[in-house]
């Protein structure tokens, strides 16, 4: 199992790009979930999704998207970066909803 | 809006010194409670949870948390630290019976002195 994984590991985008960040788990969970990591802040949620098909906002939901067309993978959409949302971002995944989350390795963005 | 505290964002200690880290929430429902620790240059792992039963739960690496309905505090504690526990910890509050969401606190950083 190669449990969850994330890509890329590092990318710079500068204000005004859009792009994807992937997010793929091979253990067959039912939920899956997006966090930022900010120093200080923790974890928040951004979106997260119960299965697919089915997705929903979490704390920091603007100027993302997702969408969770198949169990396995979940995209992370930035529509229009901006220098805010320069982050580490996490994905995980969990057997159901409110049992441990397994976590990926992380994205490292930077927005110039 | 339901948070979660963690009271202390920095820690240091010396080896062999205990180590208490509070988490306070702030839901009265039904939750399931998590302790995650990040060491450096890691992705985050689960040191240990609470759904139900006995409040008090082991995890990895000797660490155990306490879990205290009428204060609402899931604290972790580890009776004699080592220099590999310094890491981030984080901890989390998954909130039963709707919102399907997982929250996170701040994170406490533990340095510990060899």
């Amino acid at each position: 199992n190669a449990g969850v994984t994330q890509t890329p590991k590092f990318q710079v985008l500068k204000t005004g790009q859009s792009m994807t960040l992937q997010c793929a788990q091979d253990m067959n969970h039912e939920y899956m979930s997006w966090y930022r990591q900010d120093p200080g802040m923790g974890l928040r949620l951004i979106h997260y999704s119960v299965g697919a098909g089915i997705t929903d906002q979490g704390e920091v939901p603007n100027g993302y998207n997702v969408s969770r067309s198949t169990t396995e993978d979940f995209p992370l959409r930035l529509l229009s970066a901006a220098p805010s949302q320069t982050s580490v971002y996490f994905c995980a995944s969990s057997y159901r909803t409110g049992d441990e989350q397994f976590f990926g390795p992380g994205t490292r963005l930077t927005v110039l | 809006a339901q948070s979660v505290s963690q009271h202390n964002h920095h820690v240091i200690l010396s080896e062999a010194a205990s180590l208490e880290l509070g988490c306070n929430y702030s839901y009265g429902g039904t939750v399931n409670l998590f302790w995650y620790v990040q060491y450096p240059g890691q992705h985050l792992q689960l040191l240990l949870k609470y759904f139900s039963g006995d409040p008090l739960v082991k995890g990895i690496k000797g660490f155990e948390a306490e879990f205290i309905k009428s204060k609402f505090s899931f604290n972790l504690r580890k009776p004699s630290v080592q220099w590999s526990d310094t890491a981030e910890y984080f901890c989390a509050v998954y909130r039963g019976g709707g919102g399907f969401k997982t929250i996170f606190g701040a994170g406490t950083r533990l340095f510990v002195k060899a």
